[in-house]
Formats: structure tokens, sequence, C-alpha cells
């Protein structure tokens, strides 16, 4: 069965440093979006991407914040210069169209920031 | 703003019946779904309900009263593997993307 893999599983990272979490949709999906959860909380939208753009983006998501799919298969989210309070659960998902009601979820980047 | 409200844990025993409410208030709706989330896990798709009325599938069904602003989730015949979290999810927008608002979850334990 086809899957969102994500890597790494986890990161620490030290505060201020730049980290890039990467994804792969699964292929023949169209919407990319990242998600994050902070321990013991609730799952946050980040950010939806089609069509090689940002097409939504929540609050959360400021500069520090970007994304890129640098070829065909990977997507990736980087935070140019890691808070502590970006310690949290990085979900990537995807969905194979508009219509489509069903995200399919990555296991997840847990990412630690010291 | 948005927000939506889901009881934070609910018990119940394997075998039995139990229902996870969820009411919302979005700027916009365009559906709702859940998510079942284990512990060190992914968020799992369960069920979307775009109008109002019952979807079943298998052992889970959910609910929709728009109207009401309203949905449930209704768990059957109970399994220990059961236990997790459960997220309902609102689609506020009706554009390229599924930027759900997720609910704060519930966390269900099945007991033997």
């Amino acid at each position: 069965e086809p899957e969102v893999t994500q890597t790494p599983s986890h990161q620490v990272t030290q505060m201020g440093q730049e980290v890039i979490l990467r994804c792969v949709p699964i292929s023949n999906h169209l919407y990319f979006y990242w998600y994050r959860q902070i321990l013991g909380q609730k799952v946050e939208f980040l950010v939806s991407f089609y069509n090689n753009e940002i097409s939504e983006k929540s609050e959360i998501f400021d500069d520090q914040f970007s994304v890129e799919r640098p070829d065909g298969s990977n997507f990736t989210l980087k935070i140019r210069s890691t808070k502590l309070e970006d310690s949290a659960m990085y979900f990537c998902a995807s969905s194979e169209d508009r219509s489509n009601t069903e995200a399919f979820f990555g296991q997840g980047t847990r990412l630690t920031v010291v | 703003g948005q927000s939506l409200e889901q009881p934070s844990e609910v018990t119940a025993v394997e075998g039995a019946i139990v229902q996870i409410n969820c009411t919302y208030q979005t700027s916009g709706f365009y559906g709702l779904s859940w998510y079942q989330q284990h512990d060190g896990g992914a968020p799992t798709f369960l069920s979307y309900n775009g109008l109002d009325g019952l979807e079943e599938t298998g052992r889970f069904s959910s609910f929709l009263s728009r109207s009401d602003s309203y949905g449930y989730l209704l768990l059957q015949e109970l399994q220990m593997k059961d236990s997790a979290s459960y997220f309902c999810a609102v689609r506020d927008k009706d554009n390229y993307g599924q930027n759900f608002v997720f609910g704060p979850g519930t966390r269900l334990s099945v007991l033997p």
C-alpha cells in the first residue's frame, strides 16, 4: 500500500540552527501539507502546497518557515532559525485531488530544539 | 474564530459502544472528518461527512448535523486496539487544500 514517508524520524537541533524536514508524498497525489503537533496537543495546520506553490498557510507559518518541492518526489519544510517552541512532531500529508476528503499522513518527524 | 470541542477522555469496556461528540464553530464549513491517532503514530483517516446524516464504515459510523454544528463518531464492538486519540477536523474552506482545523482530541481507553 502506498504511503507517505518522512525523514528523519527524530531530529535534535540547537536553537537558532536551520533544519530541513523531508517528505516523500504518495506518487500520484497532487496536494501536500505540513501539520505540527506539540506533545499532548492537537494537530495544527501549517501549510498546503499545490502546483508548485503555497495555496494556504496558517498564522503559525511565518517567515521562519518555507516549503519546497525540489524534485518530482520530495517535499520539504525548512525552519530557518529554530526556537525552543518549534519543538513538536511535524507531519507531512498528501491527498489525491481537490475533491478528495482523505489526507494520508506520514509517521512524522519529532523535532527537538535544545 | 475557529473552535472545535470534544470530550477530553472517554473510557469504555471491550465489546461496548461509545460515541464521541464534536461541536464546531468555524468561519466556513465544507465537511467534517474523523482521524484516529495511536500514541506515537500518525493520524489515520476514519471517515468524512459532507452532508447531514450517518456514514457507516464497518464498526465505525459518523454522523453530521450541519444545522446544529455537531457531529459524532460511533464506535461499536470496541476492541483493545481501539484505544487511541480521536480527532474531529473541519474543512473550513473550499479551496485547493485540506487545511483542516483539528479539534483537541478525545482519548479513548478501552478496558478488558
